[in-house]
């Protein structure tokens, strides 16, 4: 069966510190990855997404990056964390080539303040 | 471009309450629409779908109907428990490159004894 893994659980970084965020699919090949943030008090935003490795797209402009260097790997970073870079952060995988109603499998997130 | 509006919570109700928390969205297209649920520290796991105009996707008691007149999604149980305190978030998909999720702002429902 497939498994999502996501970590840390919770992170506390200071202003201006560096961020490596990492997410790993297990179980299934070449799948679609993307990396979700709830701030407080908002909904879901779509950050980044990936149909393969090297190719990630950008949902917003903003602090972060992504990077997908394995299959099943997919890793979100910052060079400098900004205070509103806190939130909770969802990495997702969808199987590759399949119809709009598939059902898409979340990470258990990773809650981030930056203080 | 896609977006998908629900109702602001939170949402506080008795234990045996009936559940409605709407759903709109805007799309091109014939998008699918999900609801996820999210408990207490926890991801996200999928709650319900439908895929077309009239259908009904359902689970756990829940239902919600593709409405396409009206481009809503509402979710509707007709009795909660405790245990369904959650955020519920709408969502919609198209067949794009990357499949991804459109997501509503989510609604925190709390569900007192």
């Amino acid at each position: 069966s497939q498994t999502i893994h996501q970590w840390p659980a919770t992170l506390v970084q200071p202003v201006g510190s560096p961020l490596s965020l990492e997410c790993t699919v297990e179980g299934t090949s070449n799948p679609n990855l993307y990396w979700y943030r709830q701030a407080a008090g908002r909904g879901l935003q779509l950050l980044f997404y990936s149909v393969g490795i090297g190719q990630i797209s950008s949902e917003v402009p903003q602090n972060l990056s992504a990077s997908r260097p394995q299959d099943r790997q997919f890793i979100l970073s910052s060079k400098k964390l900004l205070l509103s870079d806190s939130g909770f952060y969802l990495c997702a995988w969808l199987p590759s080539g399949q119809p709009k109603n598939t059902e898409a499998f979340f990470g258990q997130g990773t809650r981030l303040t930056v203080v | 471009g896609d977006s998908v509006t629900q109702m602001e919570g939170p949402v506080t109700l008795s234990e045996e309450a009936f559940l409605t928390i709407n759903c709109t969205y805007t799309a091109t297209g014939y998008p699918s629409l999900f609801w996820y649920v999210q408990y207490p520290g926890e991801g996200l796991q999928l709650l319900l779908k439908a895929t077309k105009a009239d259908d009904k996707g359902s689970n756990k008691g829940f239902e919600a109907t593709y409405r396409k007149e009206t481009t809503s999604f509402h979710l509707e149980k007709g009795s909660v428990q405790v245990s369904d305190s959650a955020v519920y978030f709408c969502a919609l998909s198209r067949d794009n490159a990357g499949n991804m999720l459109t997501f509503g702002g989510g609604t925190r429902l709390m569900v007192k004894p």
